[in-house]
């Protein structure tokens, strides 16, 4: 248990859907994160949200639409999304965003198929 | 451009000792991460470095060198559950961090 959860763990979507991912954090940290992971590609940053405000936001397309209701909450609503965006979803979070030696812990992510 | 750089897969023997070497190019330096990642699970956090040098956890340990960009993770005495994805990640100037592809490690009989 990492303290992190997200749902749903996988997820099989057409491209005309509306569907949203969802992330809870137990541990008490101030920032949540989205993240993007390819098949053998780096981790790519979407999203950074500091004390519910989002401070970061890495000309990711309008087609995902982040929310963060509190600090412990993160969501990721996704409409007509291509087939390009398949991919597992991570949702992170961490103390404080701006201390180097806070890590993250991640949650198990969501396969995201776009069919 | 900021880069990691990190080889892609190693095979290595139950029991031995691995190296996996990671170089970074970013705009500042915050410090590196290294990340463990099991197939279809979350990353976990290994160790962190910000000064040069070594540091040993048990059967790992990091090792950082900020004037050649350079990193490494050390595993020794192999175990099968050692098998696994290991990610190094730079933190640049901004505090945001800068992740590699990964290296997937294969641990042998």
């Amino acid at each position: 248990e990492t303290g992190v959860t997200q749902t749903p763990r996988h997820l099989v979507m057409g491209m005309t859907n509306k569907k949203s991912l969802k992330c809870e954090q137990h541990l008490g940290h101030n920032a949540m994160y989205w993240y993007k992971q390819g098949a053998k590609k780096p981790l790519e940053l979407m999203f950074v949200y500091n004390f519910k405000e989002q401070t970061e936001n890495n000309s990711v397309p309008s087609r995902f639409s982040p929310e963060c209701p509190n600090s412990s909450h993160l969501f990721l609503h996704l409409h007509t999304l291509q087939p390009e965006d398949s991919a597992l979803y991570l949702c992170a979070s961490s103390q404080d965003p701006g201390g180097p030696s806070y890590e993250q812990y991640f949650g198990p992510g969501t396969r995201l198929t776009v069919t | 451009g900021q880069n990691i750089d990190q080889p892609t897969e190693m095979t290595a023997t139950e029991g031995a000792i691995v190296q996996i070497n990671c170089t970074y190019q970013t705009s500042g330096f915050n410090g590196l991460f290294w990340y463990q990642q099991h197939a279809g699970e979350a990353p976990t956090f290994l160790s962190y470095n910000v000064l040069d040098g070594l540091e040993e956890k048990g059967r790992f340990s990091s090792f950082l060198s900020r004037s050649k960009g350079y990193s490494y993770l050390l595993l020794k005495e192999l175990q099968m559950k050692d098998s696994a994805s290991y990610l190094c990640a730079a933190v640049d100037s901004n505090y945001q961090l800068i992740w590699g592809a990964g290296t997937k490690l294969i641990i042998k009989p």
